[in-house]
């Protein structure tokens, strides 16, 4: 394996499931993030790991619960979701503060609520 | 604050064509990066550019070229003769150094590249 992955490539949810996403990255990469893309909105920035600590959380509902166990693997535990949370999830690393934070991404998971 | 602005939603272009998408951004630091990056049907996010604002110099990458403006604040890309495998979303992006650790998107412009 090369670069991000991430699985599952899609997923179909009840509100009442409890899931989680699975990223990893093979780039030797030190800072690992998860985005939510919507229909015709910027990609939301969600969550920062960097050196496996969480730098950053902007503002997520606690619906969402991230986790990294290491360097290369970064987690999102999803349970009691709403329909609204129907969106694809993308996961990035990047080397931290060099070459500009320049990340790579995975493909995505495609994620619905019913 | 930082922002940044794609005003082109969608393009619609016949093959071969030349086509710049737009890309205009807004930040209080002195020192900041750009980027585009390409999103496929297939959903990845791939990289094609990264800039910093001390190098206004135009880039040139095969039928890709890029003009970055400090002035107008701007980065604009240039495909030409596109092509269908061409056709993805593009978006561009702003990181500041004093937030590493944040990578700000325009909304994207969807390009199609009529056969």
């Amino acid at each position: 394996e090369t670069g991000v992955t991430q699985t599952p490539r899609h997923l179909v949810m009840g509100m009442t499931n409890k899931k989680s996403l699975k990223c990893e990255q093979h780039l030797g990469h030190n800072a690992m993030y998860w985005y939510k893309q919507s229909a015709k909105k910027p990609l939301e920035l969600m969550f920062v790991y960097s050196l496996e600590e969480r730098v950053e959380n902007n503002s997520v509902p606690s619906r969402f619960s991230p986790e990294c166990p290491n360097s290369s693997h970064l987690f999102l535990h999803l349970h009691t979701l709403q329909p609204e949370d129907s969106a694809l999830y993308l996961c990035a690393s990047s080397q931290g503060r060099d070459r500009g934070n320049e990340q790579f991404f995975g493909p995505g998971t495609r994620l619905t609520v019913l | 604050a930082q922002k940044v602005t794609q005003a082109q939603t969608e393009i619609s272009v016949v093959e071969k064509e030349d086509v710049t998408l737009d890309c205009v951004y807004e930040t209080r630091d002195t020192t900041y990066y750009l980027f585009w990056y390409k999103q496929p049907p297939s959903g990845e996010l791939v990289f094609l550019i990264r800039r910093n604002s001390f190098d206004e110099q135009n880039e040139i990458s095969g039928r890709y070229s890029w003009n970055f403006q400090k002035s107008t604040s701007s980065f604009n890309f240039t495909i030409t003769a596109s092509q269908v495998v061409d056709s993805a979303v593009y978006f561009c992006a702003l990181s500041e150094v004093k937030r590493a650790n944040n990578l700000f998107f325009g909304t994207g412009t969807r390009l199609t590249v009529i056969p």
